[in-house]
């Protein structure tokens, strides 16, 4: 069975700060991965696809890479800011339509 | 356009009660997905409907069902409900590779 994993489960970070999520799966066999922000009570927001012949994926501030062999996945936000404070999950598609996700890292940038 | 839309909002019911959740999934969208959300956990996949059939399921007990309409919205439904099926319930709808997510109903059993 399909575990995600997401390190570390809590992030506390200055304005500015360049940061690192990550995200890790014990499963190889996947269809594709996607980034999603979780704002308190609410629901998912897509941030970023990456199909499984892919390495990365960039959108504005963010890059999401993929190392498929490895099981690993790393979201980089660069120059963080408050707005991005927010719980961050990551989600593996496989056996073509189920989808596994990690618990999230919850993320909290300081003014 | 709309996105992904379900009612109710938050919804309190009592241990053995039944439950209707709905979701409407975004235009032009025919496929949905339905997930379980418990406090500090990442959402757990349910099921999935596409054509008014159930494509895929998780680890889930048959006190969970869904039905899908020819417009392609959709129901969950759970049946003798227990304290640890209260959760955030979550709806997402896609076309084909990304999942649009609703805002969720927050489901409280007492």
């Amino acid at each position: 069975k399909q575990e995600v994993t997401q390190i570390p489960a809590a992030l506390s970070v200055p304005e500015g700060e360049n940061l690192v999520l990550n995200c890790s799966f014990t499963d190889s066999a996947i269809y594709n991965l996607q980034w999603f922000r979780q704002d308190p009570g609410k629901g998912l927001t897509s941030l970023l696809l990456i199909q499984s012949s892919q390495r990365e994926q960039t959108s504005g501030r963010l890059n999401a890479s993929l190392d498929k062999s490895s099981g690993r996945s790393t979201l980089y936000i660069a120059a963080s800011q408050p707005g991005d404070s927010a719980t961050y999950l990551c989600a593996v598609r496989q056996d073509f339509n189920k989808f596994y996700f990690g618990s999230g890292t919850k993320l909290n940038v300081k003014p | 356009d709309a996105g992904v839309t379900q009612s109710p909002t938050h919804l309190i019911k009592t241990r053995g009660q039944q439950v209707t959740l709905r979701c409407s999934p975004k235009s032009g969208h025919d496929t949905v997905s339905w997930y379980q959300q418990a406090l500090g956990q990442g959402p757990q996949f349910i099921f999935q409907y596409y054509e008014e059939e159930e494509r895929q399921r998780g680890n889930f007990p048959d006190r969970f069902s869904g039905h899908q309409f020819p417009n392609y919205s959709s129901e969950l439904n759970v049946n003798a409900l227990l304290l640890g099926d209260s959760a955030l319930y979550l709806c997402a709808s896609s076309v084909e590779d990304t999942q649009y997510f609703g805002p969720g109903t927050r489901l409280t059993v007492l």
